[in-house]
């Protein structure tokens, strides 16, 4: 197991199209997290799920955005009709536990 | 809502030498968690360090500790004996502890760039 996997790295995609980005956690966390980088800022707290529950949602989780975990495992987090503003670095983290949160190396998405 | 507020934008040290990073938050919670993360260039963010709020004793990992000053709502990083691969982002990160009816998310600063000069 070598952590937690995001894919893809890199999505270059024109405005308005639809992408998904998939994340697979570290084995056995039922806890599973995506937040949003801008540059020169911090992540910011998207979603999280706890197991196939989705606990939580941002109020930056406009309706435009959409995520999954089926079963637990992995998660896809779906964006509609993309736009230039949504362009950034999207992370996923997973935990076994409330202590520390693992990342992935993120999906940079740039929208043209 | 907290907030976690890092006031130093850069941050540079020489190599061997010491240097600190500021963070404070705000929250009116009693019980949580603090991290420092580190985010070195177009690599995964790794977790450097972690204090739980109900421990008195700062936390230490190796030339990494911290000063938690709960009644301040600080929570600054010590790094002794900087070395190149030190340089990175470093962000502050909240979380309420559980039990808390508190929300899980880490709620990040917007992060101090650390150079370690040669």
């Amino acid at each position: 197991d070598t952590g937690v996997s995001q894919d893809p790295r890199h999505k270059i995609t024109k405005r308005g199209q639809n992408v998904t980005f998939r994340c697979d956690p570290i084995s056995e966390h039922n806890r599973l997290y995506w937040y949003r980088q801008t540059l020169g800022q911090g992540p910011e707290f998207l979603t999280y799920f706890q197991n196939e529950a989705q606990l939580e949602k941002s109020r930056l989780l406009s309706d435009r955005f959409s995520a999954e975990r089926p079963k637990g495992s992995f998660s896809t987090l779906e964006i509609q009709r993309t736009e230039q503003g949504d362009s950034a670095m999207y992370l996923c983290a997973s935990s076994r536990t409330t202590a520390e949160a693992f990342f992935g190396q993120g999906t940079r998405l740039t929208v043209v | 809502a907290q907030t976690v507020t890092q006031s130093q934008p850069e941050m540079s040290v020489q190599e061997a030498e010491t240097v600190t990073l500021s963070c404070t938050y705000d929250t009116s919670e009693s019980d949580y968690y603090l991290f420092w993360y580190k985010q070195p260039p177009s690599r995964q963010m790794i977790l450097v360090i972690r204090q739980e709020a109900y421990k008195q004793q700062n936390a230490t990992e190796n030339r990494f500790s911290v000063n938690f000053q709960k009644a301040a709502k600080s929570f600054s990083l010590k790094i002794s004996d900087s070395q190149l691969g030190d340089a990175a982002m470093y962000f502050c990160a909240y979380r309420s502890a559980r039990g808390q009816g508190g929300s899980e998310k880490l709620v990040f600063g917007k992060g101090t760039k650390l150079t370690v000069n040669p």
